[in-house]
């Protein structure tokens, strides 16, 4: 059954480093989201990627952050400058054809910032 | 008023019990409801997703969507001990690519 890869499963990284968390959707999915959930809270929309560029962007999502599609099948996030509370688990996520789709998601990068 | 409201439980029933879980929204705007199951330190897994309202079955699952009360359930038939884990309600508004969720119940089938 086709699913959604990220990569790492657990990044430690030093506050104020850049970190790239990467996952690979669903072959021949069009919508690609990221999602983060802190440890005990809810799960919060990030971002979402359409045709390569923004489709959409939470508040969450400041100038820290940026996504790419670097080549047919990857799709990165990447927090330039990494703060404290940027430890959570990040979610990607990708849907078929339109956004009125299910979304599914891969199993995370759990980050934690030290 | 919280845009999206979900009991965290824990929620504790015996093997084979039906378990129902519920939430409650405040954005009449939502019209596509999901439910995912998550176990701990892994990723949402989709369960169900429904459109406006009704009923869905699919096995042991059934979910229901009531608008005009704004109230979604799932309800589990004949639980099991895998089926232990937080489960989660999402929903989104028609013109918008953002999932929100509900905190997640945690339920526990003890054998």
């Amino acid at each position: 059954e086709p699913e959604v890869t990220q990569t790492p499963s657990h990044q430690v990284t030093q506050m104020g480093q850049e970190v790239i968390l990467r996952c690979v959707p669903i072959s021949n999915h069009l919508y690609f989201y990221w999602y983060r959930q802190i440890l005990g809270q809810k799960v919060e929309f990030l971002v979402s990627f359409y045709n390569n560029e923004i489709s959409e962007k939470s508040e969450i999502f400041d100038d820290q952050f940026s996504v790419e599609r670097p080549d047919g099948s990857n799709f990165t996030l990447k927090i330039r400058s990494t703060k404290l509370e940027d430890s959570a688990m990040y979610f990607c996520a990708s849907s078929g054809q339109g956004r009125n789709t299910e979304a599914f998601f891969g199993q995370g990068t759990r980050l934690t910032v030290v | 008023q919280k845009e999206v409201e979900q009991d965290p439980g824990p929620l504790s029933v015996p093997e084979g019990a039906i378990v129902s879980l519920n939430c409650t929204y405040s954005n009449s705007a939502f019209q596509y409801f999901m439910w995912y199951r998550q176990y701990s330190r892994k990723g949402p897994e989709l369960l169900m997703y429904t459109y406006s309202s009704g009923n869905k079955e699919d096995g042991r699952f059934t979910a229901q969507v009531d608008k005009s009360s704004k109230y979604i359930s799932l309800f589990i038939r004949d639980s099991q001990p895998s089926d232990s884990a937080t489960y989660l309600c999402a929903m989104r508004a028609y013109n918008t690519d953002k999932l929100i969720f509900g905190t997640g119940t945690r339920l526990q089938v003890f054998p």
